[in-house]
């Protein structure tokens, strides 16, 4: 199993572009995390999905976020438009509701709004 | 609601040194995790602690749980440099299906 995938693995951007993060669950996984981790505030977790559908968004910081999984393998984040302090690492995570193991997380794209 | 607290929250120390990190939920859960984070890399995962008194040991790392105390620690024995990293423990909130991460425990073995 590649593993939970997502890409870009580096944006740079410049403020007010649109910017889409993507992420690729281990298959079989049926729930998908996004995280947002900065220097400054940790580990936030931001939405999280089962079954393709939107749990727990209340971590999402803007109407400026939004997240969709239109199905079991992919999901998108995207930030429009980007600001400065929307620069951080972004990490996308899978598991299988019930399973006694966490989370595998992806390698995290590292977003830089200019 | 579930909350998790890590301390310390920075830790150095010498190579060959023993020492403990602790990691304290607030409510009942049922399965706690423990992960580390190299800098610029992703969260690597340690141990899965699922019972009372369940302890694990990879190398020079043990993880234990005392779920009366609502308790996990993360123990380090000789301590190397190879073990420098941020460690996160992650407790299991089963009202929301969500782990909860502590603050992490940045740790810096020096030479």
């Amino acid at each position: 199993d590649a593993g939970v995938i997502q890409s870009p693995r580096h944006e740079v951007t410049e403020m007010g572009q649109e910017v889409t993060l993507r992420c690729k669950p281990i298959s079989g996984h049926n729930s998908l995390f996004w995280y947002r981790q900065t220097m400054m505030r940790g580990l936030e977790l931001l939405i999280y999905f089962n079954n393709n559908v939107p749990i727990d968004d209340s971590g999402m910081p803007e109407d400026r976020f939004s997240a969709k999984m239109p199905n079991a393998s992919f999901s998108t984040l995207k930030i429009q438009p980007s600001e400065p302090r929307d620069s951080a690492v972004y990490f996308c995570a899978s598991s299988f509701t019930g399973a006694s193991y966490g989370y595998t997380f992806g390698s995290g794209t590292r977003l830089t709004v200019v | 609601e579930l909350k998790v607290e890590q301390n310390p929250l920075f830790l150095s120390m010498q190579e060959g040194k023993n020492y403990t990190i602790y990691c304290n939920y607030s409510t009942t859960s049922d399965r706690l995790y423990w992960y580390r984070q190299d800098p610029g890399k992703s969260l690597e995962s340690l141990f899965v602690l699922l019972s009372n008194g369940a302890v694990k040991q990879e190398g020079r790392l043990m993880a234990s749980l005392d779920t009366k105390a609502r308790l996990s620690t993360l123990h380090i024995t000789a301590a190397v440099h190879d073990l420098s990293a941020t460690y996160f423990c992650a407790a299991f909130d089963s009202g929301t299906y969500k782990y909860i991460f502590g603050t992490g425990t940045r740790l810096k073995v020096l030479a």
